[in-house]
């Protein structure tokens, strides 16, 4: 089983829809959760940052981690087309472990005008 | 802020030469600086890890004598791809962490082939 599990996708759907995008893991010492979008042939951009389980909450985009359950989710509102990209999960332990990410393998969103 | 560069951001180099790949965080100083190789519908793959000044900590399976990182300052790492061959054509991305940051800012990438 790998540490950090992400439906690889394609996923496709109309301008306006709400996005949900999803990882699960299975070390529990991973702290810090992250979600980047990464555009094709381009680095992957911080969308989101968070810690503790519960909800973050910035413009269009939620966050939602469940340390409990060791998942957590990225909604998209109000889906655009220049959304289309791939979504990749991030996770951190933290701690003495240098910053070191461990990514899931990435989700592409295509939002349909 | 914490604007990451790559250069070059493409490369065609005949199989056997050397391929040098610079990372540069233009306006914060990085202590730590990350390598990363993504293939087509991949996911990143950590390569190495630099801390500057010292020695680069390199993945399980990575070659380090083969992978050459050199992280000079605290706005500049290169990767130094040694005899390359065609499958080590890549997308290769870097990321910067500054001193007072706990998250990475990735770099543009540098897709790589090799003929």
């Amino acid at each position: 089983q790998k540490e950090v599990e992400q439906d690889p996708g394609p996923l496709s759907v109309p301008e306006g829809a709400i996005v949900s995008l999803n990882c699960t893991y299975s070390n529990s010492a991973f702290q810090y959760f992250m979600w980047y979008r990464q555009y094709s042939r381009k680095g992957p951009e911080l969308l989101m940052y968070t810690y503790s389980s519960g909800n973050k909450e910035d413009g269009r985009f939620t966050a939602q981690v469940d340390k409990s359950s060791k998942y957590i989710s990225l909604f998209i509102r109000d889906s655009q087309p220049s959304d289309s990209a791939t979504y990749l999960c991030a996770m951190e332990e933290g701690g003495g472990s240098n910053y070191k990410l461990t990514f899931g393998k990435g989700t592409l969103l295509t939002v349909n005008p | 802020g914490a604007v990451v560069s790559q250069h070059p951001s493409w490369v065609i180099c005949k199989s056997g030469t050397s391929v040098k790949i610079e990372c540069r965080s233009l306006d914060f100083q990085a202590t730590t600086m990350f390598w990363y190789r993504q293939f087509p519908k991949q996911s990143l793959m950590l390569m190495a890890t630099s801390n500057e000044g010292s020695k680069a900590t390199y993945e399980q399976g990575v070659e380090k004598d083969k992978f050459l990182i050199n992280h000079a300052s605290l706005t500049l790492s290169t990767l130094t791809v040694t005899s390359a061959h065609p499958e080590d054509s890549s997308f290769y991305i870097c990321s910067a962490i500054g001193m007072k940051s706990e998250t990475q800012y990735f770099g543009p990438g540098t897709r790589l082939l090799v003929l």
